[in-house]
C-alpha cells in the first residue's frame, strides 16, 4: 500500500459528459501529479500541483483541469468526454523532484 | 526537452535468463528511480540511485547508475514468471519541476 488513495477504482460514462477523479496524496507530500495511461502505453504526465498551486504542465487537454486543495487532496476534472478519453489515471504524490508514490488508479471507460 | 529512452520496448524471454534493461538520457539526472508496473495497477517504485557510478541490488535485480548520471541500468538474474511487467525508469527534470518517465520496457517472461 503506497498511501496514495483514488476514488473511484471504476467509471463508465457516455460521450459528451463530465466526471471528477479524486486522489489524497501520502500524509506530509506536498506534490501531487496527475497521469494519463491509455491500454499498453506508458505514462502521460498531465499536471502537477504543489501545496496547492500549479506547478508543471503536461500534455493535458483544455478539456480536462484539476485542482489542488488546503488539505492536499486533489480532483481531476474531465469535461466532454470522448471515446478516447477511456484510459487509467493514476495520481501520484511525492516531496518535490524525488521519487513518487502510485495510487491504484481509477479506470475511466468512455461509451 | 529531456527525455529518457528506454530499451529494448518489449522482451520476452524463458524463465531462469538473464536480462538488461537500459535507461539513457542525454542530459544530467541528479537521480534516477526505477518502477515496475503490473497490468491495471500503480507503477512500484523498486529503487533509487543517485551517485554516479552507483550499484544497488534489489535480491536478482541490479541496479547500476552511470559514472556521468545520464544513464541507467536494469539487470535482472535467473528471470521469474513473477517479474513480468512495465519497467520504467525516471527521474527530476534538472532545472524544471517535471518529473519525467521514460518511454518503458515490457517483460514478459515465460514458465
Amino acid at each position: 500500500d503506497s498511501g496514495v488513495t483514488q476514488t473511484p477504482k471504476h467509471l463508465i460514462t457516455a460521450t459528451g459528459q463530465r466526471v471528477t477523479l479524486r486522489c489524497s496524496p501520502r500524509s506530509g507530500d506536498l506534490s501531487v501529479y496527475w497521469y494519463q495511461q491509455s491500454l499498453d502505453q506508458g505514462l502521460q504526465f498531465l499536471i502537477q500541483y504543489y501545496n496547492g498551486e500549479e506547478r508543471a504542465k503536461g500534455n493535458i487537454l483544455e478539456r480536462f483541469s484539476a485542482q489542488q486543495f488546503p488539505d492536499l487532496h486533489s480532483e481531476l476534472n474531465l469535461s466532454s468526454l470522448e471515446l478516447g478519453d477511456s484510459a487509467l489515471y493514476f495520481c501520484a504524490s511525492s516531496v518535490p523532484r524525488r521519487e513518487q508514490f502510485f495510487g491504484p488508479g481509477t479506470r475511466l471507460t468512455v461509451l | 526537452t529531456q527525455l529518457l529512452e528506454q530499451s529494448p520496448q518489449f522482451l520476452s524471454i524463458q524463465e531462469g535468463e538473464n536480462l538488461t534493461v537500459y535507461c539513457n538520457s542525454s542530459s544530467v539526472f541528479s537521480s534516477l528511480q526505477w518502477y515496475r508496473q503490473e497490468p491495471g495497477e500503480g507503477p512500484v517504485l523498486l529503487v533509487t540511485v543517485v551517485t554516479g557510478g552507483e550499484v544497488k541490488k534489489l535480491k536478482r535485480l541490479t541496479f547500476q547508475f552511470g559514472d556521468a548520471r545520464k544513464d541507467s541500468s536494469l539487470h535482472i538474474t535467473a528471470a521469474q514468471p513473477g517479474d513480468t511487467g512495465l519497467y520504467l525508469c525516471a527521474g527530476d527534470g534538472s532545472g524544471t519541476y517535471k518529473y519525467i518517465f521514460g518511454t518503458g520496457t515490457r517483460l514478459k517472461v515465460l514458465a
